[in-house]
């Protein structure tokens, strides 16, 4: 049974560019949340998500960052007009019920030139 | 606004020996408390959690303490072995009050064993 799945696992943007990060959750998985880390400070939590349905965004940026888990295909977050902010580890999750333990991705490293 | 604190950013200990980290939190609302381990390059991994319906948990030579009063708990792994090295991060959600799956994570601690 294959784990949470994402990539890239290293990507480089210039300023301005968009970044598309994505995830696979494990099979049977239904539930993903995408949580970043910036460096020296512990994850956060940006948004929670069903299939086809934002549940949770509470914790994403007003501007620039949107999510997404389409009926079919991985989940995508989407980042446009990248800053050298958002450079940061980008970790997703998935579980296969709501509550259930948050099995982890090993994320994506994004850094913005 | 952080709600969980790892004041230890590293912890070195001798193979063997007992580690403890330790991990405070100030939302006294929270009420499932959870531990990750971190390799290089790799997602956190699920260590062990507690319900605060409880004050210990153990799963082999992982021990997790809740102090409710203090705001408080502890991950004790006994004995330590060079596989421990790793980052953990403590985590806290309040599941169980509200229904709450989102996660707050402490900065993390490194932990080093030493041969």
């Amino acid at each position: 049974n294959a784990g949470v799945m994402q990539n890239p696992r290293h990507l480089v943007r210039r300023r301005g560019q968009e970044a598309r990060l994505r995830c696979s959750p494990m099979k049977g998985h239904s539930h993903v949340y995408w949580y970043r880390q910036l460096p020296e400070e512990g994850l956060k939590f940006m948004v929670y998500l069903q299939k086809e349905n934002i549940i949770d965004e509470s914790g994403m940026p007003k501007e620039r960052f949107s999510a997404e888990f389409p009926k079919e295909g991985p989940s995508i977050l989407r980042i446009q007009q990248v800053v050298r902010g958002d450079s940061a580890a980008y970790f997703c999750a998935s579980s296969p019920r709501y509550l259930d333990e948050q099995y982890f991705g090993p994320g994506t490293r994004l850094t913005v030139t | 606004d952080q709600q969980v604190k790892q004041n230890s950013p590293s912890l070195s200990v001798q193979e063997g020996r007992i580690s403890i980290l330790n991990c405070d939190y100030t939302n006294s609302m929270f009420d499932y408390f959870l531990w990750y381990k971190k390799y290089p390059a790799e997602g956190p991994t699920f260590l062990i959690s507690i319900s605060s319906i409880k004050d210990k948990n153990e799963d082999g030579r992982f021990t997790v303490f809740l102090n409710k009063s203090a705001k408080h708990l502890s991950l004790h792994i006994v004995p330590s072995q060079p596989g421990d090295s790793a980052v953990y991060f403590c985590a806290a959600s309040q599941r169980f009050g509200s229904n709450d799956y989102k996660l707050s994570f402490g900065a993390g601690t490194t932990v080093t064993v030493r041969a």
